[in-house]
C-alpha cells in the first residue's frame, strides 16, 4: 500500500511568493495532520482535519498560513506571502481512528523541504 | 499540558555496542499513548512503536526493545548490537486518547553509530 504522499519534495522560492504544499493521505485514513519541523522549534503541529473538516488550527503561525482538505484524498497547505522564517520541513501525516476514544498511529509522509530566500 | 523530555541531545557509540535512548513524559491524562519514531538522514519519519498506558509490558522487536515504566513516567528505547544503519534522530512522542490524537514530540536524540 502507498504511504502518505507529499509534493513537492523540495521547494525554493523567493520572499513574498505564494507556496502550496500538497498531501495525499493513506487511503481510508480519516485524520490528516500538518507538522512543521525546524531546528529551533522541533516538530510542531500546525493543523489537523477529521473527515476533511479542520478540527484544530491553533498551531497555524499566522494568517499567512491556510490549509484545506477538499476531499478525503487531498490536502493543501498554503503560505501567502512566504517569508524566510517559513523555511522548514513540512510533514503531512494521517491516521485512522478505529473506535471512539482510541488513538491510532500517525504515519508520516516524506516531507517537503521549503526554502524561502 | 503534555510534555516529553529527551535529555540526551546526541549519543555516539561504536558499532555492536548497546545503547539506550531516554524518554520522560508528563501528562495529566490517565490514559495516553507513547510512540517512538526514527528520522534517518534521508529525513522521513518512520514509526517504530506505539504503546498504550495500560500496557506496561516491555516489548522486543529484533534488536529493538522498549522499557515502559509508568511509575517513573519513562519510556526508554534500547538498541542492542547497534549498527551504522541505526544512525538517525529518534523522537519520543506522547498523545492523549481520542481521535484527535495530537502528538507532542520530544526534541529528539541524535544517535551516531560509528565503525
Amino acid at each position: 500500500d502507498a504511504g502518505v504522499i507529499q509534493s513537492p519534495r523540495h521547494e525554493v522560492t523567493e520572499m513574498g511568493q505564494e507556496v502550496t504544499l500538497r498531501c495525499k493521505p493513506i487511503s481510508g485514513h480519516d485524520y490528516l495532520f500538518w507538522y512543521r519541523q525546524t531546528m529551533m522549534r522541533g516538530l510542531e503541529l500546525l493543523i489537523y482535519f477529521n473527515n476533511n473538516v479542520p478540527i484544530d488550527d491553533s498551531g497555524m503561525p499566522e494568517d499567512r498560513f491556510s490549509a484545506k482538505m477538499p476531499n478525503a484524498s487531498f490536502s493543501t497547505l498554503k503560505i501567502q506571502p512566504s517569508e524566510p522564517r517559513d523555511s522548514a520541513v513540512y510533514f503531512c501525516a494521517s491516521s485512522l481512528a478505529r473506535t471512539s476514544g482510541s488513538t491510532d498511529t500517525q504515519y508520516f509522509g516524506p516531507g517537503t523541504r521549503l526554502t524561502v530566500l | 499540558a503534555q510534555k516529553v523530555t529527551q535529555a540526551q541531545t546526541e549519543i555516539s557509540v561504536v558499532e555492536k555496542e548497546d545503547v539506550t535512548l531516554d524518554c520522560v513524559y508528563e501528562t495529566r491524562d490517565t490514559t495516553y499513548y507513547l510512540f517512538w519514531y526514527k528520522q534517518p538522514p534521508s529525513g522521513e519519519l518512520v514509526f517504530l512503536i506505539r504503546r498504550n498506558s495500560f500496557d506496561e509490558q516491555n516489548e522486543i522487536s529484533g534488536r529493538y526493545s522498549w522499557n515502559f515504566q509508568k511509575s517513573t513516567s519513562s519510556f526508554n528505547f534500547t538498541i542492542t548490537a547497534s549498527q551504522v544503519v541505526d544512525s538517525a534522530v529518534y523522537f519520543c512522542a506522547l498523545s492523549p486518547p481520542g481521535g484527535g490524537n495530537k502528538l507532542t514530540f520530544g526534541t529528539g536524540t541524535q544517535l551516531k553509530v560509528e565503525l
